[in-house]
Order: structure tokens, then C-alpha cells, then sequence
């Protein structure tokens, strides 16, 4: 299954929302995940079963979608949400990774 | 709290071998799947491997399978993954991963710092 992610960087203004996209190549279902990596850092869950925020995650973080087509929602952005975000499909083998989209301040 | 801590990465030339470990600690460990992400330097992730709680279940990437090994010792809470005929494009930032439960339809929850591999004559 292949996994691609839209844009691959997507510009904004802080304080505003930012809608980042993911599609894959075969239904999986719900089992879709996003990761946000902060540079140096190891990447941190955030959604998991497409719409479930992670332990401590806060509720600016939505994720939606199943099947093939997912959404990943950030509200009123602030300096620490700008970075990269991956998604995950974890429901065939061999899970896969999209390729990233980068946030950042416009 | 959870704590993931890698280490086995260094230097390895083409064709070498290298025994990556992970030790766990903060939770009950073999109530877990377990996972290894790898992340190339400037590259997005990608997904190497990952063990069931019972180790049970194991499945591979399709650029590593044949060649990398991942195990368990759930008994001194260590993930290992055995890495042989290294090349050039497994030169990466290994992450040790904690799975949200036991079987392998998982995502990684709880991330390692990472220790690195580089395959170089």
C-alpha cells in the first residue's frame, strides 16, 4: 500500500488552520495514524484509528476519514505546531509511511 | 513513564552485520508489540519491522525482509533487531517502538530516541 500525503509543505499564518492530507493506494480501513517530528526529535504520536487523539494530545488535533481518504486538522496554530507530519497505515503488511508534509510559518 | 533506549548503532562497511537492542522500561513490557521505524538522514520515516507481545508474529518491510531479524526478550524487557548484508541505503536513524497492544495492527505510541547506523567503507 502506498501512501501520499498532500501538499508536501503547506504554508500558513499562525493562528489560522491548517488541513493536511493523506490517500492510500488501498483501503485500510481505520487503522490510520499521524505522527508529528519536530527536527532532532523522535516523532510523536498524535491520532490513531483515524480519529482518536493519542494520551495528552490536545483537542486542536483532529484527524477524520476511513477507507482511503484522511484528514488531519490543526486549529489556531502556534510555533510549536509547525513541523512535519507523517501518516500512518498500520492495517496490511507491510505498514507504510506517506512521505511527510511539511508545516510551516508563513 | 515509559522509556525506550536504543543502542548497537556505529559504523559497519557494506555487506557487515550489526545487532541493534532497545531496552524498555516503565511498563509492562510483554504486554506489547514492538516496532522498529528507521528514518534516512533528511528522508521521511519508514517502517522496518514489528513483533507481536508474544512474539508470535513478526513482519517485515520489503527492503529489509530476509535480511533483518527482530526479536524479544520478554523476560530482561529487550527488542533486538539482527541486520545483515548491510548496504548503503540502510544508513538511517533506527527508533525502537512500543505498540498501543499486543498484536501487530499497531501504531508506535511511545518512540525511542534513535541510534544511528552508517554503512561506509
Amino acid at each position: 500500500i502506498v501512501m501520499t500525503q498532500s501538499p508536501a509543505t503547506l504554508s500558513v499564518f499562525p493562528g489560522e488552520r491548517a488541513t493536511l492530507s493523506c490517500r492510500a493506494s488501498q483501503s485500510v480501513s481505520s487503522n490510520l495514524a499521524w505522527y508529528q517530528q519536530k527536527p532532532g526529535q523522535a516523532p510523536r504520536l498524535l491520532i490513531y484509528g483515524a480519529s482518536t487523539r493519542a494520551t495528552g494530545i490536545p483537542a486542536k488535533f483532529s484527524g477524520s476519514g476511513s477507507g482511503t481518504d484522511f484528514i488531519l486538522t490543526i486549529s489556531s496554530l502556534q510555533s510549536e505546531d509547525f513541523a512535519i507530519y507523517y501518516c500512518q497505515q498500520y492495517n496490511n503488511w507491510p505498514q507504510a509511511f506517506g512521505q511527510g508534509t511539511r508545516l510551516e510559518i508563513k | 513513564e515509559v522509556q525506550l533506549l536504543e543502542s548497537g548503532g556505529g559504523l559497519v562497511q557494506p555487506g557487515g552485520s550489526l545487532r541493534l537492542s532497545c531496552a524498555a522500561s516503565g511498563f509492562t513490557f510483554n504486554d506489547y508489540a514492538m516496532a522498529w521505524v528507521r528514518q534516512a538522514p533528511g528522508k521521511g520515516l519508514e517502517w522496518v519491522s514489528i513483533i507481536s507481545a508474544s512474539a508470535g508474529s513478526t513482519f517485515y518491510a520489503d527492503s529489509v525482509k530476509g535480511r533483518f531479524t527482530i526479536s524479544r526478550d520478554n523476560f530482561n524487557n529487550m527488542l533486538f533487531l539482527q541486520m545483515s548484508s548491510l548496504g548503503a541505503d540502510d544508513t538511517a536513524v533506527y527508533f525502537c517502538g512500543k505498540g498501543r497492544i499486543w498484536e501487530v495492527v499497531t501504531p508506535v505510541v511511545n518512540w525511542g530516541q534513535g541510534t544511528l547506523v552508517t554503512v561506509s567503507s
